[in-house]
């Protein structure tokens, strides 16, 4: 089955600078990474999320980019603020009707002013 | 308002307790899943379930069951609860779209066996 490794397991940045996690996946098959954000005592959110045939996507302030080839994705903040301050958790799936969604271990993230 | 509800939010029980944790969504959501979370850590996937009458094991599938008889309705159950069930569990569902699988997840329910 699918097995999605995740790093670094924490990140401190500076307010303003940028912050990368990656991620890397082992089922070929795969084709849908998606990337959710979990505040302090609430429910993980879907931030961004790419398919395998775009090699990147952007949202504001937040990218992710996929290189199949090598099987890693990574999730790219730029301009850091301490509301981005969070685990973020990168994810991987075959999209197919019978296949569930294999998280990431995690990444916590803290931003300081 | 379409969303996803767990219950209960906290419970407390002893050990070897059967206990049913509730998971229904309005969405009509296909795909329904059953994690195990301590806070800020791993998202350990337990059960899932494309749709009526299927059922697949997770990782920590061993000491628990599941049921989708119903498209909103997707019961988590321990046979006999121990303390290393101690956690929190969280309910979520999705629609497989063309180009994404957004999953909603519940507010989770926080499990203590004593």
């Amino acid at each position: 089955g699918e097995n999605v490794e995740q790093h670094p397991s924490t990140l401190s940045v500076q307010e303003g600078d940028s912050a990368v996690i990656k991620c890397t996946y082992s089922d070929s098959a795969s084709n849908y990474f998606p990337w959710y954000k979990q505040e302090l005592g609430k429910r993980p959110q879907l931030i961004i999320d790419i398919r395998s045939n775009v090699g990147e996507k952007k949202d504001q302030r937040i990218a992710v980019t996929l290189n199949k080839t090598a099987k890693h994705f990574s999730l790219h903040i730029t301009e850091t603020q301490p509301e981005d301050s969070a685990v973020y958790f990168c994810a991987a799936s075959t999209g197919q009707a019978g296949t569930a969604l294999i998280f990431g271990k995690g990444t916590t993230l803290s931003v300081s002013s | 308002e379409a969303d996803i509800y767990q219950t209960p939010r906290y419970l407390v029980i002893g050990t070897g307790k059967k206990i049913t944790l509730e998971c229904s969504q309005t969405m009509g959501h296909d795909k329904m899943y059953w994690y195990q979370q301590d806070p800020g850590m791993e998202l350990h996937l337990i059960h899932y379930s494309y749709g009526v009458n299927s059922t697949e094991k997770g990782d920590l599938s061993s000491e628990s069951t599941v049921s989708r008889i119903r498209t909103e309705h997707f019961p988590l159950t321990l046979e006999s609860a121990r303390p290393s069930h101690t956690s929190q569990y969280l309910c979520a569902s999705s629609a497989l779209f063309r180009t994404s699988e957004k999953l909603f997840f519940g507010s989770g329910t926080q499990l203590s066996v004593l």
